[in-house]
């Protein structure tokens, strides 16, 4: 059973037009994440859920707004597409431990995102 | 801000040696280290807590300086699968959530 699974593993679309992401995890975790990898391979967090709420909100352009409709499922939609929202997508999950310790991330496969 | 790897790349044949450092400018509750294969997803390889507490796997070693904010990973008698790009991600924890902030990256290749 794939733990952290996201649809599709590859986007081509043109500049303006609206995609989403959906990710999925099995494996019981109540955190999810949202990251950007750029071309030069740069991973940066851009979200974060735990337990359906919004905890991590980076800077990021109003036109990408997550969605979590059960601590299980995290999608991204992206409205008005650019020419730089180009990069692999990659969704992950973890436990969270609020009273200390921290917790590894599993990461989804990826979503290669290309605008054309 | 962003964590520094060093080296960005290095070379290696099979059963050599490496260390890849990570230093933050920022007082730091946690380092993870991950592995990242060509067109693959990042993998966990080890955290390593302010206090001293790590987990991760057996065949990985690693070291957190508090002090110099500071985290290495040891890569000994390097095997083919080693290659890959290899990041550390530091948390500060100043929310009480884990967000990480994911370093440079360090391209290994294991030659045979």
């Amino acid at each position: 059973d794939t733990a952290v699974s996201q649809t599709p593993k590859y986007l081509v679309t043109q500049m303006g037009n609206d995609k989403s992401i959906k990710c999925e995890q099995n494996l019981g975790h109540d955190t999810m994440y949202w990251y950007k990898q750029d071309s030069k391979k740069f991973l940066k967090i851009m979200f974060s859920y735990n337990n359906k709420e919004l905890i991590i909100n980076e800077t990021v352009p109003n036109r990408f707004s997550p969605k979590s409709p059960d601590k299980a499922h995290l999608n991204l939609h992206i409205n008005s597409l650019e020419l730089g929202d180009s990069a692999v997508y990659f969704c992950a999950s973890s436990l969270e431990e609020l009273a200390g310790g921290s917790h590894e991330q599993y990461f989804g496969p990826g979503t290669r995102l290309t605008v054309t | 801000q962003q964590p520094v790897q060093s080296p960005q790349a290095v070379i290696l044949r099979e059963g050599e040696d490496a260390v890849i450092n990570c230093s933050s400018s920022k007082a730091l509750y946690s380092v993870h280290w991950y592995r990242q294969k060509h067109g693959e997803a990042p993998v966990f390889l080890m955290i390593l807590l302010k206090g001293g507490e790590q987990k991760g796997h057996d065949k990985i070693s690693a070291s957190f300086n508090e002090k110099k904010q500071q985290s290495s990973l040891y890569l000994t008698a390097s095997q083919l699968s080693y290659s890959g790009t290899y990041f550390c991600g530091t948390e500060r924890r100043n929310t009480g959530f884990q967000k990480l902030v994911f370093g440079t990256g360090t391209r290994l290749l294991v030659s045979p």
